[in-house]
């Protein structure tokens, strides 16, 4: 049972443009989420994360968007860049107990900025 | 910079075959973990463990073990090689903390069985 998902497998945008990447999640106890990107053969790099006491964080060209009563996030990309061009996965986790942390991933998101 | 590092990039096994991963990080980590990457699948836990001597079963542990003997390393373990474990096999670690730590991967092992 896939506790967070990407419906989109793939987006396509123009270099210069914004990229949205969206995710959903199932299970209420999630309180902090993460955007991990992963070039082919490398292992993921983390990107961003939020927490739930927020509903916005930012660094850079990049954004997460957290709407907690959707159970839906998003990761924009301002402006895109070719260098972009990875799968992007999101990831949740529950701070119930010290230690862990567990993951649970998305399927992924593959995005190809066209120059 | 915190690194993981694993053994192989690339490995080519015979079904039936018993096949070892290892993965070492040197930021003193406690937890360090052991997915699978396949397409339209995104990353399966397969097992993690949050101390020495310490593993717990992810979401598909079967035709998997694990030892963690050293806290810098993980080693996965397929007891009999199966077609069906030909996989991108991914480790990572992260810090002990009460909130969501991320966690650092290390490159991969694209793992091939025959």
């Amino acid at each position: 049972d896939q506790q967070v998902k990407q419906n989109s497998p793939s987006l396509s945008v123009q270099e210069g443009r914004i990229s949205i990447l969206n995710c959903d999640y199932t299970n209420s106890m999630f309180d902090y989420f993460l955007w991990y990107k992963k070039y082919p053969a490398e292992g993921p790099t983390f990107l961003i994360s939020i927490s739930s006491i927020k509903d916005k964080n930012e660094d850079g060209r990049f954004t997460v968007f957290l709407n907690k009563s959707a159970k839906h996030l998003s990761l924009h990309i301002v402006p895109s860049q070719p260098g972009d061009s990875a799968v992007y996965f999101c990831a949740a986790s529950a701070s119930t107990r010290a230690g862990a942390n567990n993951l649970f991933f998305g399927t992924g998101t593959r995005l190809t900025v066209i120059p | 910079d915190v690194k993981v590092t694993q053994s192989s990039r690339y490995l080519v096994k015979r079904t039936g075959e018993k096949v070892f991963l290892e993965c070492v990080q040197d930021m003193d980590h406690e937890n360090m973990f052991w997915y699978r990457q396949d397409p339209g699948l995104g990353l399966r836990l397969i097992y993690f463990s949050y101390d020495v001597k310490m593993k717990e079963k992810g979401d598909i542990p079967e035709g998997y073990s694990v030892s963690r003997e050293k806290k810098e390393r993980f080693s996965l373990i397929l007891e009999s090689a199966s077609t069906n474990q030909t996989s991108m096999y991914l480790c990572a670690s992260s810090p002990t903390g009460y909130y969501g730590n991320e966690q650092y991967f290390g490159p991969g092992t694209r793992l091939t069985v025959t």
